[in-house]
């Protein structure tokens, strides 16, 4: 079965630094993998996805993600992190098994300091 | 462009009374419909998704039911309560058929719904 897994729940950077949010995965067959962002008592808001092709795939607000085939890993990152940055991070997999839905991580909650 | 809608914002409702949430989507045609939820601000959990008017897949057999009486209508119903219904529920839609596998799903809103 598909799977993802965010080991940390929390990460905390300073504004200005770099920053990764980590998100492993496991799959049969090809991986379709996504970053949502959430802002409190909002929906979830799409920020990147990997369907194929270049490893390193750009999305929303400077962020960016790498997937490495050989870890299983598709780890979020940003050059530099910004105080509006802070908010719940959540890696996705698409479901092959079930039609089209998306497989959650259980979120890391992103904290950017001033 | 696309729009997703849901309603209402906000429910508070007593252990056994009804529930019904709606959403509906603008601006495309047969969406696959998704409603998740998700609780204490993590971890979502898929509850049902449609690829098409009265098709209906369920992932929780709880006390919950969905239904899609229009093209981009979802709606969440339940007869009964539970205090474990309490969470924060989520539609979502996504490109119709095997695209959206590799589309991303969009989001709306969501509803706050705290059972008492």
């Amino acid at each position: 079965a598909q799977s993802v897994a965010q080991p940390e729940d929390q990460v905390n950077v300073a504004e200005g630094n770099p920053l990764t949010v980590k998100c492993t995965y496991s799959v049969s067959g090809n991986p379709y993998l996504f970053w949502y962002v959430q802002y409190p008592n909002r929906g979830l808001q799409f920020l990147l996805k990997y369907i194929t092709g270049d490893n390193l795939v750009k999305g929303s607000y400077g962020f960016e993600a790498e997937f490495n085939k050989s870890q299983t890993s598709f780890h979020l990152k940003k050059p530099s992190a910004l105080v509006s940055d802070s908010a719940l991070y959540f890696c996705a997999v698409s479901d092959h098994q079930a039609g089209t839905a998306l497989i959650f991580g259980k979120g890391t909650t992103l904290s950017v300091s001033s | 462009s696309q729009t997703i809608h849901q309603w209402p914002a906000t429910l508070v409702q007593p252990v056994g009374s009804p529930l019904s949430l709606e959403c509906t989507v603008e601006g495309t045609s047969n969406p696959n419909l998704y409603w998740y939820r998700q609780a204490a601000g993590r971890g979502l959990q898929l509850l049902f998704y449609s690829v098409g008017i009265g098709q209906i897949s369920s992932e929780v057999p709880q006390n919950l039911s969905a239904s899609r009486p229009q093209d981009r209508q979802f709606i969440l119903s339940s007869k009964k309560l539970l205090l474990s219904d309490s969470g924060f529920y989520l539609c979502a839609w996504s490109t119709d058929g095997l695209a959206g596998l590799y589309n991303e799903q969009f989001f709306g809103p969501g509803t706050r719904l705290t059972v008492l």
